[in-house]
């Protein structure tokens, strides 16, 4: 079983919805990441925390707005979003930058 | 160039045979390696990481070769529960991943 926990597992949503998605770790991780992938594709790196400050963003769309409450919380909050950002959002975590991530079971997400 | 890059397979390959993966990575500044095995609609799980000197579990042989900036994955004496795809990723300040590998082990 994983021990990073991702909420809610499915979310269907309109263009005009906003909602969130949540993860959450209690390893100690000080590293947490916001990976998108598409079927038959790999991860693609969305964001990345460090030390609960944002240290990477790759040129995500500000639909896409990350927050880090704290150090084991990981929200991704959403906004009019476009059918083609359906993908499956998968919440990793690290003990520090370089070393090997550890995933969440990812919250398969349908913009309808 | 892609940063990294991997053969997409599928390879198909019957049990007690051994396969062999490998990926390259553009950036020689990338630091650390890994390979995660992923299970259809499933999330990446670690299989190992992959140390300059190599390194083996069980079934599992992982090199690494920064001459040439490439990885390996050796697979000995396949199951049927190793099918899955395979993704190489490499850290220089981030993780990236290849396109992944898809192994199919059949009876």
């Amino acid at each position: 079983d994983t021990e990073v926990t991702q909420t809610p597992k499915h979310l269907v949503m309109g263009m005009t919805n906003k909602k969130s998605l949540k993860c959450e770790q209690h390893m100690g991780h000080r590293a947490m990441y916001w990976y998108k992938q598409k079927a038959k594709k790999p991860p693609e790196l969305m964001f990345v925390y460090s030390y609960e400050k944002l240290s990477i963003n790759e040129s995500v769309p500000s639909r896409f707005s990350p927050e880090c409450p704290n150090s084991s919380l990981l929200n991704l909050h959403l906004h009019a979003l476009q059918p083609e950002d359906s993908a499956l959002y998968l919440c990793a975590s690290s003990q520090a930058g370089g070393s090997e991530l550890f995933f969440g079971e990812g919250s398969r997400l349908t913009v309808l | 160039r892609k940063e990294v890059e991997q053969d997409p397979g599928p390879f198909n390959v019957p049990e007690g045979a051994t396969v062999a993966f490998n990926c390259t990575y553009s950036n020689s500044a990338s630091q650390s390696f890994f390979w995660y095995r992923q299970d259809c609609r499933k999330e990446p799980k670690l299989l190992m990481s992959v140390y300059s000197s190599g390194n083996e579990d069980g079934r599992f042989t992982a090199q690494l070769n920064r001459a040439s900036q490439y990885i390996s994955l050796l697979i000995r004496d396949s199951k049927l529960s190793d099918s899955a795809t395979y993704l190489c990723s490499c850290n220089t300040d981030k993780l990236i991943f290849g396109t992944g590998t898809r192994l199919q082990v059949f009876p």
